[in-house]
């Protein structure tokens, strides 16, 4: 699986959009770009994936370059309940998830 | 409600006894893993299953067993637990083996081995 490359911390004001990068510049063709989060030391919680096309859903919106070697996550209006650690994550079909450190979005009043 | 259940969700015991953890999910998934989370070595993959009686290792599967003959459970059984297992365990599954659908994960067992 490719690997991803995140920054390891990243504010954002409340009320604000969090945009959370992400790096993987050796992605391949079948490989899926996913996002999870984890508060504290919940289970992880999917938010959202994608092949090349952006996406959206109730939670957040992923945007993919058109080379594919990055993308970034968008939650469009950040709450203090938002705080968590993002994951961004390449995977095929071998469906073997490969969490890296992620990003530790930290929301702010 | 869809879910991921483990059981127990904390547990202290001592090393050698051994323990169980299960998982049940109830969404008819194929697809079920076990994690473990440490500080600074984040999710690493200790076994999975694509399917009922397919069992296979994944990053770190040393000192741990599963079984896998319902769809809905897939314990995690560590025969003679050593304090180097002390973790955050987690349980996920998905609908399928394909890449495209997304895990879901139990809420975590936190195990000390003393």
């Amino acid at each position: 699986d490719a690997k991803t490359t995140q920054p390891p911390s990243m504010d954002c004001a409340e009320g604000r959009a969090a945009n959370l990068p992400c790096n993987h510049s050796t992605i391949s063709g079948n490989e899926y770009v996913y996002w999870y989060r984890q508060i504290h030391s919940q289970g992880p919680q999917y938010i959202i994936h994608g092949l090349k096309n952006n996406e959206t859903n109730e939670m957040a919106s992923l945007i993919i370059t058109e080379d594919r070697k990055s993308s970034t996550l968008i939650l469009p209006h950040a709450t203090l309940r938002d705080t968590a650690v993002y994951y961004c994550i390449v995977k095929d079909n071998n469906n073997d998830m490969r969490f890296g450190a992620g990003t530790r979005l930290t929301v702010k009043p | 409600e869809a879910q991921v259940t483990q059981n127990p969700r904390y547990l202290i015991t001592v090393t050698g006894k051994k323990l169980t953890v299960t998982c049940s999910q109830n969404m008819n998934h194929e697809y079920m893993s076990w994690y473990r989370q440490d500080p600074g070595l984040g999710l690493r993959q200790i076994y999975y299953s694509m399917n009922v009686e397919v069992t296979d290792k994944g990053d770190v599967p040393e000192g741990y067993k599963v079984s896998r003959k319902e769809k809905r459970n897939f314990p995690l059984i560590l025969e003679s637990p050593s304090p180097n297992q002390t973790s955050l365990y987690f349980c996920a599954s998905s609908l399928t083996v394909l890449g495209n659908q997304p895990q879901h994960f139990g809420d975590g067992t936190r195990l000390s081995i003393l």
